[in-house]
């Protein structure tokens, strides 16, 4: 069925280093995708989003960047600090005139030591 | 308005005991959907609502489960006969259709001791 996986389960990382988290998605349908941080206890926060339409897309520190053509997205960090830690996971939106609904992956770890 | 809000926000029940739920939405989304949430997974599915109407439920719904939106605002989940593999956080997140914006709430934390 379709699914949305991470490759990397845990990351650690350096405070002031940049972070990668992978991501990749089996359905090539697929148009609209987010970046979640959850913290411990707390929902998933939105981070950044980004359609099919586009390749790249940047927010404040971070960077999302989608090859639909190995159906991979990945969310990039700069300068990681430690309130970044948390746990990161893509969700996939299914088609709006079907709901909408997310579909998310297993999530990544990111611990980022000081 | 304060973005999706969910109570109570931890839950403790004996097993074969009903729970309910509720969730407040932003007030101008017309989508509400309720996921569950173990320990190390991602969030998946469970139904959604597009304004009062139930219009996706997943097979992770049992009968023990159901949920309700009477006025396509507030909703709530009921689980019936609670069993210890229901333990879980439930989440609630809200989107308006065609714009998207999903978000989500803290969640319930659900223990069935």
């Amino acid at each position: 069925g379709e699914s949305v996986g991470l490759h990397l389960p845990t990351l650690s990382v350096q405070e002031g280093d940049n972070s990668i988290i992978n991501c990749a998605y089996s359905n090539s349908a697929s148009d609209y995708f987010i970046w979640y941080k959850q913290e411990s206890g707390k929902g998933p926060q939105f981070i950044i989003d980004i359609r099919s339409n586009m390749d790249k897309r940047q927010g404040q520190r971070v960077t999302v960047l989608l090859n639909k053509t190995v159906k991979h997205l990945s969310l990039q960090i700069a300068a990681t600090q430690p309130g970044d830690s948390a746990v990161y996971f893509c969700a996939e939106a299914g088609a709006d005139n079907q709901g909408g609904k997310l579909i998310f992956g297993q999530g990544t770890e990111l611990s980022v030591k000081p | 308005d304060t973005g999706v809000s969910q109570d109570p926000r931890h839950k403790i029940t004996k097993r074969g005991q009903n729970v309910t739920f509720r969730c407040d939405p932003i007030s101008e989304h017309n989508r509400l959907y309720w996921y569950r949430q173990t320990l190390g997974q991602g969030p998946e599915f469970l139904t959604y609502f597009q304004n009062e109407a139930q219009l996706e439920k997943s097979r992770l719904l049992s009968d023990r489960f159901s949920a309700e939106r009477p006025k396509g605002s507030f909703s709530t989940l009921e689980i019936q006969r609670t069993e210890q593999g229901d333990s879980a956080m439930y989440l609630c997140a809200s989107s308006l259709q065609g714009a998207g914006g999903y978000t989500f709430g803290s969640g319930t934390r659900l223990t069935v001791v």
